[in-house]
């Protein structure tokens, strides 16, 4: 079983506020991604990281930032939540050169903004 | 680049019927596909996944996949349903280890008793 946590599982909160939702992994992957899943399913991917100090962009624009500055870490952060930022934050990692590409995702974070 | 294309929303089925959902992949060299499923309020698991080995892939819980080159598919399918099918199904799609996955919109089956 995959050991990848995210926190905090559900949240709710006011519009103009900073959050941070938090990612982990114990398998010691270097890849890590974030994705935003809409109401109707659809994922898309907003973040990635191959290693520490590297982050780069997704396909879909956001606002929200991440830093990875231990391999197991992997950080979102909103500086200023609206309420088109409510979704689904779902949390994934794989391994780097291996050959099994899968990945791996957490339970999600599922955030309204009111 | 690679996409993904979930025919069908919503699929669903009765209690012991078969399963087919479907996945048509564009990719301009073989590529790695996958299928994951989502139940309510938790995140996605492996169902299985092709790597250029067999091209009839057997997974989790009864469910294969069957990677077909001549028609760009890789269908998921189950003999017979089970009311703890009933969930969201994705199929995704990489070049290589080191490109994320390109997931398809996904398709939520139901089942019927």
């Amino acid at each position: 079983e995959a050991d990848i946590y995210q926190t905090p599982r559900y949240l709710v909160i006011g519009t103009g506020k900073k959050i941070t939702l938090e990612c982990s992994q114990t398998m010691g992957h270097d890849k890590m991604y974030w994705y935003q899943q809409d109401p109707g399913m659809e994922l898309h991917l907003i973040h990635y990281s191959y290693g520490v100090n590297s982050t780069e962009k997704g396909d879909l624009s956001s606002e929200s930032t991440v830093s990875r500055i231990r391999t197991e870490h992997f950080p979102l952060t909103l500086e200023s939540a609206r309420p088109s930022h409510t979704s689904q934050y779902l949390c994934a990692s794989s391994e780097l050169g291996t050959s099994s590409y899968e990945q791996y995702f957490g339970p999600g974070t599922r955030l309204t903004v009111t | 680049a690679q996409s993904v294309t979930q025919l069908g929303s919503h699929v669903s089925v009765s209690e012991g019927a078969l399963v087919l959902l479907r996945c048509n992949y564009s990719s301009s060299v073989p590529p790695y596909l996958f299928w994951y499923v989502q139940y309510p309020n938790q995140g996605l698991q492996l169902l299985l996944k092709y790597t250029s080995a067999a091209t009839l892939v057997k997974g989790i819980n009864g469910f294969e996949a069957e990677f077909k080159k001549s028609e760009t598919s890789f269908h998921l399918t189950k003999p017979s349903a089970h009311m703890s099918d009933a969930a969201e199904y994705f199929c995704a799609v990489s070049l290589s280890g080191n490109t994320p996955l390109v997931f398809g919109k996904g398709t939520r089956l139901s089942v019927i008793a």
